[in-house]
């Protein structure tokens, strides 16, 4: 069972859409982090939130922390093909040192 | 300033084998965390190594085990390879007092046939 579920696991979008990617679980996380990995690469931290309701932007992309810290979405405006890769949610929970990944949302944006 | 760096990127190993992938964090970092990362899935914790020791372990068998230097630099081992071994093997460093900023190596990716 996984911790994490992610949705969609797959998008392939016209360059200028919007999107959401959704990560969801039944569980509370002390913080959760969204990383960007590309094809033979290592995953790249995008951003950490760690209060309920928290909201960060970083230039087109906007990440949100649910207020009771089991979900979070990431929401890119306009996207670009430099965009495409696959996203990543990541959880850590009080008392654990773990980071539990979600399965991915593989995007590709066409051009 | 460097990354996290892994040795080698590919490696092609026969069932039985031991395998031994390495690792050296960002520097400034003190805690190395290792992923294993099935095709099409998100990366799994193996261990994290602090102060030369296993701070937790998660649901990997025996076979596996690692190893930190005073350096901070790091060794995955895997003992009595099988075919489900194969994988991308992701390390991870971080700060101690900053376990929710990890930076990722490029990984290592093990094939055994």
């Amino acid at each position: 069972t996984q911790l994490l579920e992610q949705s969609p696991q797959f998008l392939s979008i016209q360059e200028g859409e919007n999107l959401t990617v959704y990560c969801n679980s039944s569980s509370v996380f002390s913080s959760l982090q969204w990383y960007r990995q590309e094809p033979g690469e290592g995953p790249v931290l995008l951003v950490t939130v760690v209060t309920g309701g928290e909201v960060k932007k970083l230039k087109r992309l906007t990440f949100q922390f649910g207020d009771a810290r089991k979900d979070s979405s990431l929401h890119i405006t306009a996207a670009q093909p430099g965009d495409t890769g696959l996203y990543l949610c990541a959880g850590e929970m009080d008392s654990s040192y773990k980071l539990i990944f979600g399965s991915g949302t593989r995007l590709l944006v066409r051009p | 300033d460097a990354g996290v760096t892994q040795s080698p990127t590919h490696l092609i190993k026969t069932r039985g084998q031991q395998v031994t992938l390495r690792c050296s964090p960002k520097s400034g970092h003190d805690t190395v965390s290792w992923y294993q990362q099935a095709l099409g899935q998100g990366p799994q914790f193996i261990f994290q190594y602090y102060e030369e020791e296993e701070r937790q372990r998660g649901n990997f068998p025996d076979r596996f085990s690692g190893h930190q230097f005073p350096n901070y630099s790091s060794e995955l081992n895997v003992n009595a390879l099988l075919l489900g071994d194969s994988a991308l093997y992701l390390c991870a460093s971080s700060l101690i007092q900053l376990n929710t900023e990890a930076f990722f190596g490029q990984g290592t990716r093990l094939t055994v046939v």
